[in-house]
């Protein structure tokens, strides 16, 4: 069956640039989850939502970042102003009872 | 101190070895345990779940001791497609807001 989806898996963005990664969870799970992975360390928790509501966001690292899931399906995780330390394969979660299914990523450089 | 720490390895052992990695973590409320495969520029994968009286899926043995706070991955007769990075996971804790908390990942490399 179709897993979670993101879009899109590459960008490239210039300093200062606002961008949006799209994730599409598998269909009909609840809860959904954002990580980010640095080169060569494991995935940090950014946050999480079950269906439309962000319960915890205590892993975003600064203020530029925020995310939204406005129907309980589709989620955006926006940045605002990219920093270079931006830079990180952005993945998507969901869950299947106590199990977490990864999406490919998006993977942003900022330059 | 990381919650989750791993020997990042790498672990270099020729087809057909037995390899083992540790991980442990510094949270005792800790109650769900995982371990993931992750390929080179590709998104990890569940590899398998790991319960307190261990469990075993084909060449692959998962253990959690909770009194020394560890969980460990066995690989027996190690393929050259079980190069890979390893990660742990562990979730529960405090917020058990089900996120997980992983290891850096230790990477393993399988020699002909």
């Amino acid at each position: 069956g179709a897993g979670v989806s993101q879009s899109p898996r590459y960008k490239v963005a210039k300093r200062g640039q606002d961008v949006a990664l799209r994730c599409d969870p598998i269909s009909g799970h609840v809860s959904l989850f954002w990580y980010q992975q640095a080169l060569g360390q494991g995935p940090e928790f950014l946050t999480y939502f079950q269906n439309e509501a962000q319960l915890d966001k205590s892993g975003l690292p600064s203020d530029r970042f925020f995310a939204e899931r406005p129907e309980g399906s589709v989620s955006t995780l926006k940045i605002q102003r990219t920093q270079q330390e931006d830079s990180a394969v952005y993945l998507c979660a969901s869950t299947q009872g106590n199990e977490q299914y990864f999406g490919p990523g998006t993977r942003l450089t900022v330059t | 101190r990381k919650e989750v720490e791993q020997d990042p390895g790498p672990f270099n052992v020729p087809e057909g070895a037995t390899v083992a990695f540790n991980c442990t973590y510094s949270n005792s409320a800790s109650q769900s345990f995982f371990w993931y495969r992750q390929d080179c520029r590709k998104e990890p994968k569940l590899l398998m779940s790991v319960y307190s009286s261990g469990n075993e899926d084909g060449r692959f043995t998962a253990q959690l001791n909770r009194a020394s706070q560890y969980i460990s991955l066995l690989i027996r007769d190690s393929k050259l497609s079980d190069s890979a990075t390893y990660l742990c996971a562990v979730k529960g804790g405090s917020s058990n807001t089900g996120k997980l908390i992983f290891g850096q990942g230790t990477t393993l490399q399988v020699k002909p």
